[in-house]
């Protein structure tokens, strides 16, 4: 399997808390991007983090990435009731195939 | 899920049937996908395409066979639905050329009895 790895599989914290879920991925990819999916939707892209690019951010989510140890991590700060969802890693490692993680499940408890 | 829209939304069928799903995007993007979505795997591909009539296989295609004979539109087809093809099915779109974001659709909830 192709498939990557979240870790934790699920967490809780309260609102206002920043929430990390890390990625674990199994091949050289030439990016790593994060989604996440409200209960019963479809996924929605995040953010994107190319193979040479160690940090990124936008607004509340900075994502880093360690190609050494093929692991990606997501963090998000001040986190709100709303930020509530599964947060799913994808890897593209051939060009335009992607292969997503298991996920993290994520709740903001107000 | 502007640009995509997956039909059917929901079909329950019996073990042995055929089954299609279809994929429709305005985007006019040349990558198409579907996944599958199951509780502990995460979303696993089962088919690309890279291009009318231009498909692959991802990891989990046994069973499963896909058609492009248009851009907008990419077909699953499940020759003979078993209970174990029982998920939550995903397409997704992507531009390519650098733009390597995926847009997905609603998804389409399959049971097999």
């Amino acid at each position: 399997s192709q498939q990557g790895e979240e870790d934790p599989q699920a967490l809780s914290i309260q609102e206002g808390e920043n929430a990390t879920m890390n990625c674990s991925y199994k091949t050289s990819i030439n990016n790593l991007q994060w989604y996440r999916q409200n209960s019963g939707r479809g996924l929605v892209h995040l953010i994107l983090i190319r193979s040479n690019e160690r940090e990124k951010h936008s607004g509340r989510l900075r994502v880093t990435l360690d190609t050494s140890k093929k692991s990606s991590s997501l963090l998000i700060t001040a986190s709100r009731a709303a930020d509530t969802a599964s947060y799913f890693c994808a890897t593209d490692a051939t060009g335009n195939q992607f292969y997503f993680g298991t996920g993290t499940s994520l709740t903001v408890i107000p | 899920d502007a640009g995509i829209t997956q039909s059917p939304r929901h079909k329950v069928t019996e073990t042995g049937t055929p089954v299609t799903l279809r994929c429709h995007q305005t985007e006019n993007h040349r990558y198409m996908y579907w996944y599958r979505q199951d509780p502990g795997h995460g979303l696993r591909l089962i088919h690309y395409s890279y291009g009318v009539k231009d498909t692959d296989k991802g990891e989990v295609s046994d069973g499963y066979s896909v058609s492009r004979s248009k851009t907008e539109d990419f077909l699953l087809t499940l020759e003979s639905a078993t209970s174990s093809q029982t998920s939550v099915y995903f397409c997704a779109i992507c531009g390519g050329f650098g733009a390597n974001v995926l847009t997905f659709g609603a998804g389409s909830r399959l049971t097999v009895l």
